[in-house]
């Protein structure tokens, strides 16, 4: 069975970084695209990045664009969200997904991120 | 940029009565490939995303039959036959085509009355 599993998450101060993975069991990157989504309390589902698995492609939500950053690590499965210069509306449960058939076949079971004082 | 637009957003249900979403995309959806890459999600309560429907309506392994997809170009509708108290959730539709703006809508609340 197919388990996208992030980490991660938890309370950061405005301004601050913070470092999101995602570890993909029964699933192979290659030839896949990765996703990173979040929701922020009791709202709807946001596209936030995704990523070709040989990383030559990445592309950014506008909200996102030069303060996030999405990378993969193939030989160890691992997706990653590297989150900087974080404010108080990139509070959310980020949800990390990946690609089979379609788009977002699996999703992992979300990691919450606070951003405040 | 994209823009999809659910409707409606509050959808209060008779048990094993039909249920119909609708989401309407600012652009077609029909890809330069000939896909049309429009996707259908539910979230139950507390849960992850799980998805029903890929490019409009092919059902995921596992989805019951009384879940249907259908539509094209710029209107597609999401369809409950009989709709079932472990139906309640957030439905989201999602578009893969272009990679600009939104990909989810708003998401519709199903409830049972």
């Amino acid at each position: 069975e197919v388990q996208l599993v992030e980490s991660g998450g938890g309370l950061v101060q405005p301004g601050g970084s913070l470092r999101l993975s995602c570890a993909a069991s029964e699933f192979t990157f290659s030839g896949h695209w990765m996703h990173w989504v979040r929701q922020a309390p009791g709202k709807g589902l946001v596209w936030v990045s995704s990523i070709f698995s040989d990383g030559s492609r990445a592309t950014y939500a506008d909200s996102v664009k030069g303060r996030f950053t999405i990378s993969r690590d193939t030989a160890k499965n691992t997706l990653y969200l590297q989150m900087n210069s974080l404010r108080a509306e990139d509070t959310a449960v980020y949800y990390c997904a990946g690609n089979s058939v379609d788009n977002f076949d699996y999703w992992g079971q979300g990691t919450p991120v606070t951003v405040s004082s | 940029d994209v823009v999809m637009t659910q409707s409606p957003l509050s959808l209060p249900v008779t048990l094993g009565q039909p249920a119909s979403i609708s989401c309407r995309s600012s652009q077609s959806l029909v890809h330069s490939d000939g896909n049309t890459y429009l996707n259908w999600f539910q979230q139950r309560p507390g849960q992850s995303p799980r998805r029903l429907i890929y490019r409009v309506s092919n059902r995921d392994s596992g989805v019951p039959d009384r879940f249907s997809g259908s539509g094209s170009g710029t209107d597609f509708t999401l369809k409950i036959s009989r709709v079932e108290a472990e139906d309640i959730g957030v439905y989201y539709c999602m578009q893969g085509t272009h990679w600009l703006g939104d990909l989810f809508g708003q998401g519709t609340e199903l409830e049972i009355k």
